[in-house]
């Protein structure tokens, strides 16, 4: 049980294009869901915090236009990067979260802007 | 505001040999504490996880951490491992403000050799 995908597990575009990416809660509902960013060799840096039929509220120097969340069900939240450029590679990890202090986790989605 | 120190960024260890994994926090709130465990090319899976109580914790393929309020730290330990116990290991912190946001250790790798 609780099982999270994500889609697609790997994506390259071309530089000025925008990008989405699906996380899904598969047999769970997530009231809250959680996108993170993680750079090799790092840690998973939060980017937001999205809550199903409200806006997503973004971390601090993270560009709320630039990277769209939706979060539309309780089983699907979107990120879209939107005019991606080389420095927006990156490896995007979702979360969702049934209850309080309860994630988990997608697979992650590397994306890799050319 | 939290932060998470994870003192060694590689283990190696034999089989069958004890491993202690440390984490220290620092943080102005009271916290619950977390460890995640994450296989190549996968999502982060939890390991376990401190909200209250009994300050020993166990948790899924044998793992056990300690709170210590004193020394603000979680440290992991397995008192055998295996070699599937290779993975990257990560500790997490969220306040008990109710804002569930997770802060990140920047991980350790745990390598099992035979």
């Amino acid at each position: 049980g609780a099982v999270v995908s994500q889609h697609p597990s790997w994506v390259i575009c071309k530089s000025g294009t925008s990008v989405k990416i699906e996380c899904r809660s598969l047999d769970f509902q997530a009231t809250t869901m959680f996108w993170y960013r993680q750079f090799p060799k790092q840690s998973l840096m939060l980017m937001a915090t999205s809550n199903e039929g409200s806006k997503a509220t973004y971390e601090q120097g993270v560009e709320k236009d630039k990277f769209l969340i939706n979060h539309a069900s309780l089983t699907l939240s979107t990120l879209t990067v939107t005019s991606a450029h080389p420095e927006d590679s990156s490896f995007y990890i979702c979360s969702a979260s049934p209850q309080k202090y309860e994630q988990y986790f997608g697979p992650g989605t590397r994306l890799t802007v050319t | 505001a939290q932060s998470v120190t994870q003192l060694d960024s590689q283990v190696p260890v034999f089989e069958e040999a004890p491993v202690e994994l440390r984490c220290n926090y620092s943080s102005s709130v009271s916290v619950y504490l977390f460890w995640y465990v994450q296989y190549p090319n996968q999502g982060l899976q939890l390991l376990l996880k401190y909200l209250s109580g009994s300050t020993l914790v166990k948790g899924i393929n044998g793992f056990e951490a300690e709170f210590n309020k004193s020394q603000t730290s979680f440290h992991l330990r397995k008192p055998s491992v295996h070699i599937s116990d290779t993975a990257e290991y990560f500790c997490a912190v969220s306040d008990q403000g109710g804002s569930e946001k997770l802060v990140f250790g920047k991980g350790t790798k745990l390598t099992v050799n035979p």
